[in-house]
């Protein structure tokens, strides 16, 4: 079965523009929560998606936005990038209501902003 | 979610047995203890969860006393490849939002 797949894996943006990315749950995985990582604060969540339905939200300003298909595939937009935004972005995907915290992360997005 | 308190970092050799604590004081009835893997530059990796006593699998084994406020993560006979970051959580079911702590730097020597 494959497993998680994000896209882009590495990406460089300027300040200002807004970035997408993507990823693929594995089949038949309807929830997907994505999360970021940076070396001064460690790994923090973003949001968690099931059925095409934000469940939860982390502690982050408006520009980071996602979504979530009818075929579970997700996407994270951040928009008017900041030097800050660098980082690492992983989504994590599991079968859906009750689990109990056994997620299958995806290799990330690395985030570059100059 | 409760807080999880682990050491920052251990060194252990080739072929030795590790185990990492993790303190809990503030579990819920509902929380289960759930273990990560992380390698540089990758996402994190499930190991086991547990609820109480002792669960193992091929990979570790995970003990937690009866009062839940603490548990151990045991890797058997670590090798280099076991060179990583470990993450203990406390996690609810239907609930995915994740709180991550530092985590454990492990580094296995020849």
């Amino acid at each position: 079965k494959a497993g998680v797949t994000q896209t882009p894996r590495y990406l460089i943006k300027t300040r200002g523009q807004q970035v997408t990315l993507s990823c693929s749950p594995i089949s038949g995985h309807r929830s997907v929560s994505w999360y970021q990582q940076t070396p001064g604060q460690g790994l923090q969540f973003l949001f968690e998606y099931f059925s095409e339905t934000q469940r939860n939200k982390g502690n982050f300003p408006g520009r980071f936005s996602g979504r979530q298909f009818s075929n579970s595939r997700s996407e994270m937009n951040v928009s008017t990038l900041e030097l800050g935004d660098s980082a690492l972005y992983l989504c994590a995907s599991s079968p859906g209501l009750g689990d109990t915290g056994e997620l299958f992360f995806g290799e990330g997005s690395r985030l570059t902003v100059l | 979610l409760a807080k999880t308190t682990q050491p920052i970092s251990m060194d252990s050799y080739e072929g030795q047995e590790v185990n990492i604590t993790c303190s809990h004081n503030n579990i819920a009835t509902n929380d289960y203890i759930t273990w990560y893997q992380q390698f540089p530059s990758q996402g994190p990796r499930f190991i086991i969860q547990g609820y109480k006593t002792k669960v193992t699998n091929e990979v570790a084994s995970l003990f937690i006393p009866a009062d839940r406020k603490s548990s151990t993560l045991s890797l058997p006979r670590v090798s280099l490849s076991d060179t990583a970051v470990y993450y203990c959580l406390a996690t609810s079911g239907g609930y995915n939002k994740l709180i991550f702590g530092a985590g454990t730097r492990l580094a296995v020597h020849p």
